[in-house]
């Protein structure tokens, strides 16, 4: 199966700093099968990108995907406090669908 | 408005089997191109996709416990029931179901998710 390795870990930023994640897969997931999904403690996770760029509905335009084959990034233009979470990417172009292990964006 | 719901026990003692049942609203299992997945997700750990059931009942589980997994769906009753065999302290996790966005040719992101049903499996 597809294994999806994030970085970093955690991110240690302040509110209006811009965050970038990534999202690195063992193989391609082809162009655009990859979901990012935030998750904050307590709660389920929330689809924010598919298909590697597209927002989900209702998600706030600070919010990006970019990537294709193996290297894939989240960005948040201006980080809201309500933007500190756990943030997962899923590959969807290979069999099992895979999760990430996660990355934290937590407040400095 | 689309809602999912899980519920079943909170523990099962090892060896048991956890029956776990996703009540949703907002969408028809009878439609065509609708599916409902399970997905797990250990305390701190990441996430893990279970099963899937579509609309014309097909079914896909995880390679690796597939022999441990079934999935059904009462379309009457906008249910869908997750079975898990044989279960270990290592199955202790929250469990979603959760309504399938899009696919690929082989595989599906989730475009919403239930609140998720914490299951201990502990003596």
């Amino acid at each position: 199966e597809i294994v999806l390795t994030q970085s970093p870990g955690t991110l240690s930023l302040s509110p209006g700093d811009r965050a970038t994640l990534s999202c690195r897969a063992s193989q391609s997931v082809g162009s655009t099968y990859l979901a990012w999904y935030q998750q904050k403690p307590g709660q389920a996770p929330r689809l924010l990108i598919y298909g590697a760029s597209s927002r989900a509905t209702g998600i706030p335009d600070r919010f990006s995907g970019s990537g294709s084959g193996t290297d894939f990034t989240l960005t948040i233009s201006r980080l809201e406090p309500e933007d500190f979470a756990v943030y997962y990417c899923q590959q969807y172009g290979g069999s099992p669908q895979t999760f990430g292990q996660g990355t934290k964006v937590e407040i400095k | 408005q689309v809602t999912l719901k899980e519920s079943g026990p909170a523990l099962v003692k090892p060896t048991q089997t956890l029956t776990l049942t996703c009540t949703f609203s907002g969408f028809s299992l009878s439609t065509s191109g609708m599916r409902v997945s399970w997905i797990r997700q250990p305390p701190g750990k990441a996430l893990e996709w279970l099963a899937r059931i579509d609309w014309d009942d097909d079914k896909f589980y995880k390679t690796s416990l597939k022999t441990r997994l079934t999935i059904s769906k009462d379309t009457s009753k906008n249910q869908v029931v997750l079975t898990v065999t044989n279960m270990d302290p290592v199955d202790t996790a929250t469990y979603y179901c959760a309504r399938i966005g899009g696919c690929s040719r082989t595989s599906c992101y989730i475009d919403y998710w239930g609140q998720g049903a914490l299951v201990t499996v502990s003596s």
